[in-house]
């Protein structure tokens, strides 16, 4: 499986900034997803993010408030716009394996106040 | 749609076997299962695919009913180490990551 690393592992944010997570894989894959997760919440699904085009978001989330890159077939970042209390969550990174598999990264935790 | 999980959470005595559901309302093409445990990111346990198989991974094994879609997670003999919460993770179409998590069920296992 490959490699994943986050940056920062953890924040803690003032309303109103912005937060801007990395990825980074070993290895070079097709897709990489960004998930959140509430404290004590399952796992949603913020976008799919894909080299050389437009990341594409799930329902409830918009450009504007996660803006995503994806310059190349390693890394990705995820950022966390005007934040604010309700943003405070763990965001992870996650790639396809093969086959059909999805490895996690470790995680970013962000606290909002 | 977010599939279900069942039960919500379970507490075992070590050696104990313990089985999770996941049931789903939509027709898939796969199941994925992960297990979490506090504090950090959720680990890969195993894929199923439609076609009704079942796997297993030393003590964990699962199965799939594709007519039923739904999945369950067998832990049998269970060790201390397994102790987390469990997530399953389903997709509808073929070769689509886009996973739709469970709510998870949170397993305890006292020694």
């Amino acid at each position: 499986s490959a490699v994943i690393s986050q940056k920062p592992s953890r924040d803690i944010c003032q309303r109103g900034t912005s937060l801007t997570i990395q990825c980074q894989v070993d290895s070079q894959v097709t897709m990489m997803f960004w998930y959140r997760q509430q404290p004590g919440q399952s796992l949603t699904l913020i976008a799919t993010a894909n080299q050389g085009s437009e990341a594409t978001y799930e329902s409830g989330f918009v450009i504007d408030k996660f803006p995503i890159s994806r310059p190349n077939l390693t890394f990705s970042t995820l950022t966390v716009s005007n934040m604010s209390p309700e943003d405070s969550s763990i965001y992870l990174c996650s790639v396809e394996g093969f086959p059909n598999e999805q490895f996690f990264g470790p995680g970013t935790r962000l606290t909002v106040l | 749609q977010q599939p279900v999980q069942s039960p919500q959470a379970v507490i075992l005595r070590e050696g104990e076997d313990a089985v999770i559901n996941c049931s789903s309302s939509k027709a898939l093409y796969s199941v994925h299962w992960y297990r979490q445990k506090h504090g950090e990111a959720p680990v890969f346990l195993m894929i199923l695919l439609k076609g009704g198989e079942q796997k297993g991974h030393e003590k964990i094994s699962a199965s799939f009913n594709e007519k039923k879609q739904q999945s369950s997670l067998y832990l049998t003999a269970s060790q201390l180490s397994y102790s987390g919460t469990y997530f399953c993770g389903t997709a509808e179409i073929q070769g689509a990551q886009k996973l739709v998590f469970g709510q998870g069920t949170r397993l305890t296992i006292n020694p």
